[in-house]
C-alpha cells in the first residue's frame, strides 16, 4: 500500500498569506491520481483537488495543486478566514485508497 | 442535490458488530458511482474502509477486509456497513460518501460517532 506523508504537520499563517502544503508518497502515484480535501472543525471533508491539479466543482481559484510521481503540493494563494482548517491528501492510483495524516493550517 | 445521512447506534460493546446505514437522497445509488465508508478516530486522520457498487461489487481495505461487509438496498436508496468483532480501536466518526469509481469522494455525509465501550 502507498503511504502518504504530509508536511508540515502544522502551518501557522495570517489571513492574506500564501500557504504551501506538501504530500509525499512512498512510491510513485500513477497518472497523478492524487486528491486534496479540506476539513473544517466538526465538518466532513470537502474535495478540493483531483488529478493532482484539477479543481473540484465550486472550489475557488486561490486553491491550486501541482506535482507528479511522489511529490505533490497544495497551494492556497491568499488565505481567507474560512481556509484555516485541516488538509488531507489522498491517492487513488493504487489499491487500497490511502490518505495522508493531514496538515493543520491555523491562524498565527 | 446529493445528500447522504448516516444512522445507527452510537455505542457498541466490544466483540459485537457495528452496523450503520447511509441514506442517500438526490441521486439513485443504482445510477452509477460507487458508495463508500471512511472513518476518522477522534483527533486523527481518515481511513478508507471499503466501497460498494449497486451490482454487488465490493472492495475493502485489506486491513479490515476480514471484518467488513458493505451492502446496498436500492429499493430504499441506502447502503450499509457492518464491522464485526469491534474493539476500542474502532471508535471513530464514520462517514459515508459517494465515490467516483476508484478515485475520489465528492459528496459526504455529516458523519456519526461510534464509540466502542462496555
Amino acid at each position: 500500500e502507498i503511504v502518504l506523508t504530509q508536511s508540515p504537520g502544522t502551518l501557522s499563517l495570517s489571513p492574506g498569506e500564501r500557504a504551501t502544503l506538501s504530500c509525499r508518497a512512498s512510491q510513485s502515484v500513477s497518472s497523478s491520481y492524487l486528491a486534496w480535501y479540506q476539513q473544517r472543525p466538526g465538518q466532513a471533508p470537502r474535495l478540493l483537488i483531483y488529478g493532482a491539479s484539477s479543481r473540484a466543482t465550486g472550489i475557488p481559484d486561490r486553491f491550486s495543486g501541482s506535482g507528479s510521481g511522489t511529490d505533490f503540493t497544495l497551494t492556497i494563494s491568499r488565505l481567507e478566514p474560512e481556509d484555516f482548517a485541516v488538509y488531507y491528501c489522498q491517492q487513488y492510483g493504487s489499491s487500497p485508497i490511502t490518505f495522508g495524516p493531514g496538515t493543520t493550517v491555523d491562524i498565527k | 442535490q446529493v445528500q447522504l445521512q448516516e444512522s445507527g447506534p452510537g455505542l457498541v460493546k466490544p466483540s459485537e458488530t457495528l452496523s450503520l446505514t447511509c441514506t442517500v437522497s438526490g441521486y439513485s445509488i443504482s445510477s452509477g458511482y460507487y458508495w463508500g465508508w471512511i472513518r476518522q478516530p477522534p483527533g486523527k486522520g481518515l481511513e478508507w474502509i471499503g466501497s460498494f457498487y449497486h451490482s454487488g461489487i465490493t472492495y475493502y481495505s485489506p486491513s479490515l477486509k476480514s471484518r467488513v461487509t458493505i451492502s446496498g438496498d436500492t429499493s430504499k436508496n441506502q447502503f450499509s456497513l457492518k464491522l464485526s468483532y469491534v474493539t476500542a480501536a474502532d471508535t471513530a466518526v464514520y462517514y459515508c460518501a459517494r465515490e467516483v469509481p476508484g478515485t475520489t469522494f465528492d459528496y459526504w455525509g455529516q458523519g456519526t460517532l461510534v464509540t466502542v465501550s462496555s
